[in-house]
């Protein structure tokens, strides 16, 4: 079975730059997970995708984030325009069960960010 | 809110030696309790979890018990390997809000 599928795995951008990241789901998954870990830190919610819906934004930075989940499948999040701050590594995972809190992720391999 | 804290690292040991790190949490209601694995390089994968008080979860020899009374999850291992190196990171799900909330990680690092 394939995992979770991210890209690029590494980006250099200039402050006030955009910048989007890719991310493919295991197969059949519904539920899909964007998170931000900065360097020490453990990984923090973004925005999490229910099939094509939002179930959660609530500690995405909206002013310059954003995300979408066309066709309930793959995922993208964008940055415009990225700050210092956003330097960090962005990690997509996915899980089976819609809703359960005991459900586990699969994470992605990451996208390190390194904003200058 | 709900909020996550581990021991800090990094934890360095012999091969073959006991292994504990400490995990804390706050939170309302009954959290599921999670231990992810980051090995260098890869993505965090999940080790064991635990939905109710009491619970054990376990795998790969690692074990951790879901204790109410002290609000711990401690992750132990009897023996250590070398490869037992990465990043732990303690996480709970469903106390105050369906968040899944992360502690900052533990680095682990097994010596021969």
């Amino acid at each position: 079975e394939a995992g979770v599928a991210q890209s690029p795995r590494y980006k250099i951008i200039e402050k006030r730059q955009s910048v989007a990241f890719w991310c493919n789901p295991i197969s059949g998954h519904a539920t899909l997970y964007w998170y931000q870990q900065i360097l020490g830190q453990g990984p923090k919610l973004l925005i999490q995708f229910q099939n094509n819906g939002v179930v959660d934004d609530s500690q995405l930075p909206k002013d310059r984030f954003s995300a979408e989940r066309l066709k309930g499948v793959d995922s993208t999040l964008k940055i415009q325009p990225a700050k210092l701050e956003d330097s960090a590594v962005y990690l997509c995972a996915s899980s089976l069960v819609a809703s359960g809190i005991g459900d586990t992720q699969y994470f992605g391999p990451g996208t390190r960010l390194t904003v200058l | 809110g709900d909020s996550v804290t581990q021991m800090e690292g990094p934890v360095t040991l012999s091969e073959e030696a006991f292994l504990t790190i400490n995990c804390t949490y706050t939170a309302t209601g009954y959290p599921s309790l999670f231990w992810y694995v980051q090995y260098p390089g890869e993505g965090l994968q999940l080790l064991l979890k635990a939905t109710k008080a009491d619970d054990k979860g376990s795998n790969k020899g690692f074990e951790a018990t879901y204790r109410k009374e002290t609000t711990s999850f401690h992750l132990e291992k009897g023996s250590v390997q070398v490869s037992d190196s990465a990043v732990y990171f303690c996480a709970l799900r469903g106390g105050g809000s369906y968040i899944p909330t992360f502690g900052r990680g533990t680095s682990l690092i097994v010596h021969p």
